[in-house]
C-alpha cells in the first residue's frame, strides 16, 4: 500500500524559506509512471496546486509561485522536497504531497496526511 | 490561470441526488478529458474520487458519477447516505505546454 509522509517545520519566520520533505513508502518515486506533487490549502479556503517534480528531475510550477518554489527529488531517499523562499502570512496553509499517474489520467491519486505550516514570528 | 467555479454549497436528503457543476475555460475543463474530483472530510486529506472525468477509483462507489459538458464538469452523487457529506472540490489538467493543474474553489455538500 502507497503512503506519503510530510515532514518539516511547523512555524516558519516571515521572510524566511518553508522546507518540507515527502517520504514515499510502499512503492518507488523512480516509477516512470508518476510525477509527484505538492498542493496547499489555507486554513478555511480551497486547495492550490504548488508544483510537480518527474523522478529524472524535471520540474513544473504554479506560474504565481514559481519565483519563489523549489522542488527537488532524491531518489536514493525515496523522497522529494519543497522550498518556498520569502513566506508571508500568506503562505500559512496544510501542505500535502501527492502522487499523480501519467498514464491513466493526471490525477492526484494518492495524497499524504499533510502538515500545517503557520508563518508568524 | 484562474480558480475553477464551483457552487458554494449544495444540499440534499438521504436518498436523493445532487450535482455538483465546476466551470473552467476551453483552457482546462473544455480543453482536455482530465477533471478529476475529490471529497474532503473535516481535517482529513482530499481523496480522488473521480477522474478523467467519469472514470472511478477502486473502492469508490458507484453511486458517484462525473460529466462534462464544454467548459462544465458534474459530478452526481445519488442515493445520499449521511458519509457524504463533506467538502467536494474538482480538479483540471491545464498543461498545454508543460503540466499544469487549477483547483476549484471547493462546494459543501450538506446532507439534511
Amino acid at each position: 500500500q502507497l503512503q506519503l509522509q510530510e515532514s518539516g517545520p511547523g512555524l516558519v519566520k516571515p521572510s524566511e524559506t518553508l522546507s518540507l520533505t515527502c517520504t514515499v513508502s510502499g512503492g518507488s518515486i523512480s516509477s516512470s509512471s508518476y510525477y509527484w506533487g505538492w498542493i496547499r490549502q489555507p486554513p478555511g479556503k480551497g486547495l492550490e496546486w504548488i508544483g510537480s517534480i518527474y523522478y529524472s528531475g524535471s520540474t513544473y510550477y504554479n506560474p504565481s509561485l514559481k519565483s519563489r518554489v523549489t522542488i527537488s527529488v532524491d531518489t536514493s531517499k525515496n523522497q522529494f522536497s519543497l522550498k518556498l523562499s520569502s513566506v508571508t502570512a500568506a503562505d500559512t496553509a496544510v501542505y500535502y504531497c501527492a502522487r499523480i499517474p501519467i498514464l491513466t489520467g493526471p490525477s492526484f491519486d494518492y495524497w499524504g496526511q499533510g502538515t500545517l505550516v503557520t508563518v508568524s514570528s | 490561470q484562474s480558480a475553477l467555479t464551483q457552487p458554494r454549497s449544495v444540499s440534499g436528503s438521504p436518498g436523493q441526488s445532487v450535482t455538483i457543476s465546476c466551470t473552467g475555460t476551453s483552457s482546462d475543463v473544455g480543453g482536455y478529458n482530465y477533471v478529476s474530483w475529490y471529497q474532503q472530510h473535516p481535517g482529513k486529506a482530499p481523496k480522488l474520487m473521480i477522474y478523467d472525468v467519469s472514470k472511478r477509483p477502486s473502492g469508490v462507489p458507484d453511486r458517484f458519477s462525473g460529466s462534462k459538458s464544454g467548459n462544465t464538469a458534474s459530478l452526481t452523487i445519488s442515493g445520499l447516505q449521511a458519509e457524504d457529506e463533506a467538502d467536494y472540490y474538482c480538479c483540471s489538467y491545464a498543461g498545454s505546454y508543460t503540466p499544469y493543474w487549477v483547483f476549484g474553489g471547493g462546494t459543501k455538500l450538506t446532507v439534511l
